[in-house]
């Protein structure tokens, strides 16, 4: 089966740093992305990895550990828009279609 | 580039009518994904097109959904005989083909209501 785990919600403070963990199981692997989706808005995409290691983006980093089936995103100076939810999605090999975590909330405090 | 746009922005009918939905991809993207998301999950895959070809369709999706792409560009998904079940935000979105790599742009959904 395919299966994509998230935690739930988490809570930061403006400023800091938080990581945000996603694990994976599915038949294949053929990429894994990081999207952001506002309460009420659609999905927007952040990142993209498929080699292990971190890809930098600005505030925003994402690993992946292929043979452990594991990535993280992280975010640093963390800041009020910030608030959202964050969703992993694994595209599983000779698949086009992405399968989905269920997303974390991620809830900035001052 | 004008992004992905949908259309209603919002449904609300009473159970058993009918409902079709439209999307347009961004112009130069030739896959077309269709997803449904409830609250506090994540999307969840309906279908997608290459071209005006339907390659996948979610062994999850009833024999009441219907999509098309008929010229390979906008994109219509029909619901039949609606149910409460039914009630959630579909989200379309696009992408180029040019292997898995390429991130799938979304539209801001149609919000569908069942009464």
């Amino acid at each position: 089966g395919q299966n994509i785990d998230q935690p739930t919600e988490m809570t930061a403070t403006e400023g800091a740093i938080v990581q945000i963990n996603c694990t994976y199981q599915t038949s294949g692997f053929n990429g894994l992305f990081w999207y952001q989706q506002h309460a009420g808005e659609a999905p927007t995409f952040l990142s993209y990895n498929v080699l292990d290691g971190l890809e930098e983006k600005g505030r925003f980093s994402s690993f992946l550990s292929r043979s452990k089936g594991y990535s993280y995103l992280l975010l640093k100076e963390l800041q009020m828009k910030d608030s959202a939810s964050y969703l992993c999605a694994v595209t599983p090999q000779g698949n086009y279609q992405l399968i989905w975590g269920a997303g974390t909330k991620l809830i900035i405090k001052p | 580039d004008t992004g992905v746009s949908q259309d209603p922005r919002h449904k609300i009918t009473k159970r058993g009518q009918n409902v079709t939905f439209r999307c347009d991809p961004i112009s130069e993207h030739n896959r077309l994904y269709w997803y449904r998301q409830t609250l506090g999950q994540g999307p969840e895959f309906l279908t997608y097109f290459q071209n005006e070809a339907q390659l996948e369709k979610s062994r999850l999706l009833s024999d009441r959904f219907s999509a098309e792409r008929p010229k390979g560009s906008f994109s219509t998904l029909e619901i039949q005989r609606t149910e409460q079940g039914d009630s959630a935000m579909y989200l379309c979105a696009s992408s180029l083909a040019l292997g898995g790599n390429q991130p799938q742009h979304f539209g801001d959904g149609t919000r569908l209501s069942i009464l």
